[in-house]
């Protein structure tokens, strides 16, 4: 089955201790990215990456990290968590690009102390 | 930051009665798509917009992109409990730059 997998799907974290969030797809799509949910705000980009080693900062990218080692897997990695972090992750993957239909992960809920 | 405005931010609808949700651009779109997530979901891709004018349609829903390429709304006719969910937007104004509206939520009531 053709799916985004996410891991953990809920987290909850304190102030300062290093966490990562592992986004993964099966459809073999080049173009994978980052979003935070968060209300009233809709969905933000955080990093996106248009093919393996090749990534570049969102709206959002202050306090996050990304790694595009594999063409699958495109984990975040939040060095040192603050509590305006606190908000629902969405990972998401398209064949070649934004202009084309974004296939989105199950979310991560993430609660920062 | 943010450049598709997206309103209303709530509708709540009887059952049976029509909804729409509007999205407008400060800059010329190069496409647009639509998103609907359920209650406790993820954004599932529902429509994408290329051309200046266009209009589709899909079932009971109506897409469409206004001829400047800067706005377009969703109608969705006689709406049904199954619609209750958040309608994104989800506009490129260039190769890698695509902006999600603030979205609209929708309750039908029974």
């Amino acid at each position: 089955e053709a799916q985004v997998t996410q891991n953990p799907r809920y987290l909850i974290t304190v102030t300062g201790k290093k966490l990562t969030v592992t986004c993964s797809q099966n459809m073999n799509h080049e173009y994978m990215s980052w979003y935070r949910q968060d209300p009233g705000l809709g969905l933000r980009q955080i990093y996106y990456s248009m093919n393996v080693e090749v990534t570049d900062k969102g709206d959002v990218p202050e306090g996050y990290k990304v790694s595009r080692k594999e063409k699958r897997n495109f984990p975040l990695i939040l060095e040192s968590p603050s509590p305006n972090q606190t908000s629902l992750y969405f990972c998401a993957s398209s064949p070649a690009g934004q202009g084309q239909t974004q296939y989105f992960g199950p979310g991560t809920r993430l609660l920062v102390l | 930051g943010q450049q598709v405005m997206q309103i209303p931010q709530y509708q709540h609808v009887q059952e049976g009665e029509d909804f729409t949700t509007y999205c407008n651009s400060s800059t010329t779109l190069s496409n647009i798509q639509w998103y609907k997530q359920r209650p406790g979901g993820h954004p599932v891709f529902l429509i994408q917009l290329v051309k200046s004018g266009e209009v589709k349609k899909q079932k009971r829903l109506t897409f469409q992109f206004g001829e400047a390429k800067k706005n377009s709304s969703l109608h969705i006719t006689a709406t049904q409990t199954t619609d209750v969910g958040t309608y994104f937007c989800a506009g490129q104004t260039g190769a890698n730059n695509l902006f999600f509206g603030t979205g609209t939520r929708l309750t039908v009531i029974p």
